[in-house]
């Protein structure tokens, strides 16, 4: 079954500055890449995803990269602000099913 | 346009009770999806339901677990006698599920505290 890593874990950047998690999967089946955000005691909620049939997606200061060949997908928030602290999460979805999550990062924006 | 619907917010049972978690997914929607989340930890496939069938349990344990997505009403997690274990957030998905990508909206999760 599909295996997604996640890293870094944990990321602390100055206010203003990028922000980049990546996660590989192993499931070559797997087609549809989203990215949740997750405060703490809160939904996850959907901020950005990608299909297989693009290699990047990009929504105001957040964009998303796939490389298919590597097995690898990426998360890059530009000009970071407090709010954007939070636990972020990718995860891999074969062909219509179950999402099967990355262990998440937390992201800590200080100003 | 309601979103994903969940209730209880939070349940608390003692050990040996049953725990009864309800999930109504977005209008239009007819695929849900159930996950558990432990402290400070990821989210975990647990079953993937369409109405009455269920397409996928393998992230279900074996015992004590089941999942229905009755023709009406909402789909219900149903946890037969609990143990300590098994406190978790539980959130559900709902999903269109009109193409083959699976783009999933999440409800306001089940807090489930077993003392």
């Amino acid at each position: 079954g599909e295996n997604v890593e996640q890293h870094p874990s944990t990321l602390s950047v100055q206010e203003g500055d990028s922000a980049v998690i990546k996660c590989t999967y192993s499931d070559s089946a797997s087609n549809y890449f989203p990215w949740y955000k997750q405060e703490l005691g809160k939904r996850p909620q959907l901020i950005i995803d990608i299909r297989s049939n693009v290699g990047e997606k990009k929504d105001q200061r957040i964009a998303v990269t796939l490389n298919k060949t590597a097995k690898h997908f990426s998360l890059h928030i530009t000009e970071t602000q407090p709010e954007d602290s939070a636990v972020y999460f990718c995860a891999a979805s074969p062909m219509g099913t179950a999402l099967i999550f990355g262990k998440g990062t937390t992201l800590s924006v200080s100003s | 346009n309601a979103g994903v619907m969940q209730n209880p917010r939070h349940l608390v049972r003692r050990r040996g009770q049953e725990a009864r978690l309800r999930c109504s997914p977005m209008k239009g929607h007819s695929h849900v999806y159930w996950y558990r989340q432990l402290p400070e930890e990821g989210l975990k496939f647990m079953v993937y339901l369409q109405k009455e069938n269920i397409i996928d349990e393998s992230g279900m344990p074996k015992e004590r677990f089941s999942a229905e997505f009755p023709k009406e009403g909402p789909s219900i997690l149903r946890i037969q006698q609990v143990v300590r274990g098994d406190s978790a957030a539980y959130f559900c998905a709902s999903s269109p599920g009109t193409d083959s990508y699976n783009e999933q909206f999440f409800g306001p999760g089940t807090r489930l505290t077993v003392l």
